[in-house]
């Protein structure tokens, strides 16, 4: 019965590195969103997928930002060269069946970028 | 652009005393969550509400979903310092995105 998995929930990378965060959804739950938040800040949406389908990446920036779901696996966010910028709490959140439907939280990535 | 304005931003408290935390918005929800997240952890869901006018009691804490469902409360009786944290509202118009607030951080004092 377990829920929202991410990992790591800690990671550091020097600016120019690339960061790798994994999520894997509640069982049963076919729907990922990626948030992200700024310290005292709430939170941002980045990008919404389902398996094997990218359905809305408004929220995600053009460059260096990217996600997937595969069919097999955790979803992933890659983030490549990272700014100090990107430091940030990044979350996972899933779905059973639509995006209407509550959608609960993994316990995060932070991310420090040095 | 949607939006759901959380206030207050703040709020510090004594141990026992009762608190109401408001969620506004100019849209129509077809849902609209409750959160709390506690430092260094993910938010955890506290309550869905859908139907307008809805409460829904949670031991100390009540939840209300507007008539209109353009804006919700969340009431707390005899505050805890267990209370503490960011109380997170969210909302779905029926489409993709579900869109946060800002959050209410609370703090209760022993």
């Amino acid at each position: 019965n377990a829920g929202v998995m991410q990992n790591p929930r800690h990671l550091v990378r020097r600016r120019g590195q690339e960061a790798r965060l994994r999520c894997s959804p509640m069982k049963g739950h076919s729907h990922v969103y990626w948030y992200r938040q700024l310290p005292e800040e709430g939170l941002k949406f980045m990008v919404y997928l389902q398996k094997e389908n990218i359905i809305d990446e408004s929220g995600m920036p053009k460059e260096r930002f990217s996600a997937e779901f595969p069919k097999e696996g955790p979803s992933i966010l890659r983030i490549q060269q990272v700014v100090r910028g990107d430091s940030a709490a990044y979350f996972c959140a899933s779905s059973p069946r639509s995006a209407q439907e509550t959608q609960y939280f993994g316990p995060g990535t932070r991310l420090l970028v040095l | 652009t949607q939006l759901l304005e959380q206030s207050p931003q703040f709020l510090s408290i004594q141990e026992g005393e009762n608190l109401t935390v408001y969620c506004n918005s100019s849209s129509v929800f077809s849902s609209l969550q409750w959160y709390r997240q506690e430092p260094g952890e993910g938010p955890v869901l506290l309550v869905t509400v859908v139907t307008g006018g809805e409460v829904k009691k949670l031991k100390r804490l009540t939840f209300q979903f507007g008539d209109a469902r353009k804006d919700s409360s969340l009431h707390i009786t005899a505050a805890q310092t267990g209370d503490t944290g960011l109380y997170l509202c969210a909302g779905n118009t029926g489409g993709f995105k579900t869109i946060f607030g800002a959050g209410t951080r609370l703090f209760v004092k022993a």
